[in-house]
């Protein structure tokens, strides 16, 4: 079955990097679009970007755009998200999700995981 | 503030049925297909209606999708405990080249 597992949460200061792993098992990884998707603590669903499924088109949130790259490696069936210049908004827990057949429908999630922001 | 408006809320007994709202524009629900998701309390968000109306293999048939112009709306039947959740609709955005979801619905059961 589809499983999906992030990593590379934790506490990171102000400023710094970070970078999300997606761990993705149970399909045929590298035709799939690949989405990320963030949650601050007691809002709502923030849409992260996507990397379509050679990684020949990505595109990205107001929010993260100019700070933050997707990328993939089919090879791997890892999905990545490096985020730079962070900032104490982006704490949330960061969830990766499959794009079904047709590249928009997040039809498998992963549990996701913390990203807390510190001054 | 999202480019997706849907009610912060909705309210049912048992056995009722619930319908939330999702308005868009011209340049995502009126163009592109909406989907909706679950998330239940503690747990990650799950694909709910895909492609306006469909459902994915496992969700009961008392959920329901449908979209009209720049509007969509899913539709709960037969309102069950298990059915407290946030609702969100999403779509593809075409001017924003972005994907958008809607600030999400709790929907509670009385």
């Amino acid at each position: 079955q589809v499983h999906l597992v992030e990593s590379g949460g934790g506490v990171v200061q102000a400023g710094r990097s970070l970078r999300l792993s997606c761990a993705a098992s149970g399909f045929t990884f590298s035709t799939y679009a690949m989405h990320w998707v963030r949650q601050a603590p007691g809002k709502g669903l923030e849409w992260v970007a996507v990397i379509l499924y050679d990684g020949s088109n990505v595109f990205y949130g107001n929010s993260v755009q100019g700070r933050s790259t997707i990328s993939r490696d089919n090879s791997k069936n890892t999905l990545y998200l490096q985020m730079n210049s962070l900032r104490y908004e982006d704490t949330a827990i960061y969830y990766c999700a499959r794009g079904g057949g047709g590249w928009l429908e997040l039809d498998y999630w992963g549990q996701g995981t913390l990203v807390t922001v510190s001054a | 503030q999202s480019v997706l408006t849907q009610p912060p809320s909705a309210s049912g007994t048992p056995g009722q049925s619930v319908i939330i709202s999702c308005s868009g524009s011209n340049s995502n629900v009126g163009s592109n297909t909406v989907n909706w998701y679950q998330q239940l309390p503690g747990t990650a968000p799950k694909l709910l209606i895909y492609y306006n109306n469909q459902r994915p293999s496992g969700v009961p048939d008392r959920f329901s999708g449908s979209k009209s112009g720049t509007s969509a709306s899913l539709a709960i039947g037969g309102l069950q405990s298990e059915d407290e959740a946030d609702y969100y609709c999403a779509s593809w955005d075409d001017s924003l080249k972005r994907y958008v979801f809607g600030i999400g619905t709790k929907v509670s059961v009385l």
